[in-house]
């Protein structure tokens, strides 16, 4: 059964940081790998998706990374603004004929401080 | 452009009563899906339908039922609503496998309290 843990659970940085959130699954059979982000009482907005045969996903400042072997995933953000303070979740998609739903891990809380 | 629409958004039951919650998406999506959210549990999925009159059992069932009699719509029952069912309830939807990005949408959120 595929899982995924995101570590840590929660973490604050000053703003300007350059920071990594990671995320692992136990099973590297996947078809792709998705980001979200969630805000306090709203839901999940998915920010970058790595398809299984891609190394990375770009937006803005935001650097998705996929090791499929390795069953990692890292998304980087640079510069971090207090804008960014949100929680972080991650989903992947085990691979078969397209019908296995997302699996999520618990998520990363951010918090970016002025 | 309205994406994943939920309703309602916020609602209270007592115990042992029973409501719907209805999915509307605009974007043609095959595949949706319905989740709770709690804390320390993360999202859980508890039902989800490939298409139009289809519907399948995810890892928390028990408690609801689901129906997808229109493409764009996807109802989740509580026949008789529990404490345990107090959550944050989301709807999803996407492409089918290859079709395009296969980025999946979330609606707002229905928030239910059950007394």
């Amino acid at each position: 059964k595929q899982e995924v843990t995101q570590i840590p659970a929660a973490l604050s940085v000053p703003e300007g940081e350059n920071l990594v959130l990671n995320c692992s699954f136990t099973d590297s059979a996947i078809y792709n790998l998705q980001w979200f982000r969630q805000d306090p009482g709203k839901g999940l907005t998915s920010l970058l998706l790595i398809q299984s045969s891609q190394r990375e996903q770009t937006s803005g400042r935001l650097n998705a990374s996929l090791d499929k072997s390795s069953g990692r995933s890292t998304l980087y953000i640079a510069a971090s603004q207090p804008g960014d303070s949100a929680t972080y979740l991650c989903a992947v998609r085990p691979e078969n004929s397209g019908n296995t739903p997302l699996v999520f891990g618990k998520g990363t809380r951010l918090s970016v401080i002025a | 452009n309205a994406g994943v629409t939920q309703t309602p958004k916020f609602r209270v039951l007592k115990t042992g009563q029973s409501m719907t919650l209805l999915c509307a998406q605009d974007m043609n999506h095959e595949y949706m899906y319905w989740y709770r959210q709690d804390p320390g549990m993360g999202l859980r999925l508890i039902h989800y339908s490939v298409g139009e009159g289809t519907t399948a059992k995810g890892e928390v069932p028990d408690g609801y039922n689901v129906s997808r009699l229109k493409k764009q719509n996807f109802l989740l029952g509580l026949e008789s609503a529990a404490p345990s069912q107090t959550s944050v309830y989301f709807c999803a939807s996407r492409h089918q496998q290859g079709y395009g990005k296969n980025i999946q949408y979330f609606g707002a959120g229905t928030r239910l309290s059950v007394l």
